[in-house]
């Protein structure tokens, strides 16, 4: 069973560029999540979706980031414009459907510098 | 506050079982925990999870206290593929993941 693809693996860019990451899902898994992970901290849930509607965002700060999933399959999450404090590895990960009790399958991530 | 709280860092002897400490004093009633690990420029892995018994898996075993204010993660025999940081995440009733800081475990041979 294939994992979560995410890409690019690596990312640099200046302050105030437009960035956009992509995310497609472990098939057949409804819910998928965006983290942001700043280095030495734990990662903050940035949005949820299930299937292609959200179930939170409240952690998205939506003057600057957005995030979809039209088809309920894959996904991407934009930055517009990138500040220093954007530099941080963003975290896709997925599972079967909303609920505590689902574990999580994470991909390897995109690492951001904004210089 | 609902974050978790979890030493910075813990050291093991390989071959030797690893408790893992974990806070979560303010937890609710619906509240999962679950416990995740990342090793070095991956995303983190699935451990365990559990609500109010002792879990166990091929992984590790996941002790919860008995008021749920605090839960240890066991690792019955650590390896040296066991170093990395582990997270004691709070997953909510609306479904909402709290990670904490994490643990680094180092494993010395």
């Amino acid at each position: 069973e294939a994992g979560v693809a995410q890409s690019p693996r690596y990312k640099i860019i200046e302050k105030r560029q437009s960035v956009a990451f992509w995310c497609n899902p472990i098939s057949g898994h409804a819910t998928l999540y965006w983290y942001q992970q700043i280095l030495g901290q734990g990662p903050k849930l940035l949005i949820q979706f299930q299937n292609n509607g959200v179930v939170d965002d409240s952690q998205l700060p939506k003057d600057r980031f957005s995030a979809e999933r039209l088809k309920g399959v894959d996904s991407t999450l934009k930055i517009q414009p990138a500040k220093l404090e954007d530099s941080a590895v963003y975290l896709c990960a997925s599972s079967k459907t909303s609920g505590a009790s689902y574990e999580q399958y994470f991909g390897p991530g995109t690492r951001l510098t904004v210089t | 506050d609902a974050k978790t709280t979890q030493p910075n860092s813990m050291e093991s002897n390989e071959e030797e079982p690893v408790h893992l400490p974990c806070n979560h004093s303010t937890i609710s009633g619906t509240d999962y925990i679950h416990w995740y690990r990342q090793l070095p420029s991956q995303g983190p892995e699935y451990v365990i999870h559990g609500l109010t018994s002792n879990v166990n898996n091929r992984m590790a075993s996941l002790a919860i206290a008995e008021d749920r204010k605090s839960s240890t993660l066991i690792l019955h025999r650590a390896t040296l593929r066991d170093a990395a940081v582990y997270y004691c995440t709070r997953v909510t009733g609306t479904y909402k993941y709290i990670f904490g800081t994490g643990t680094r475990l180092k494993v010395l041979a």
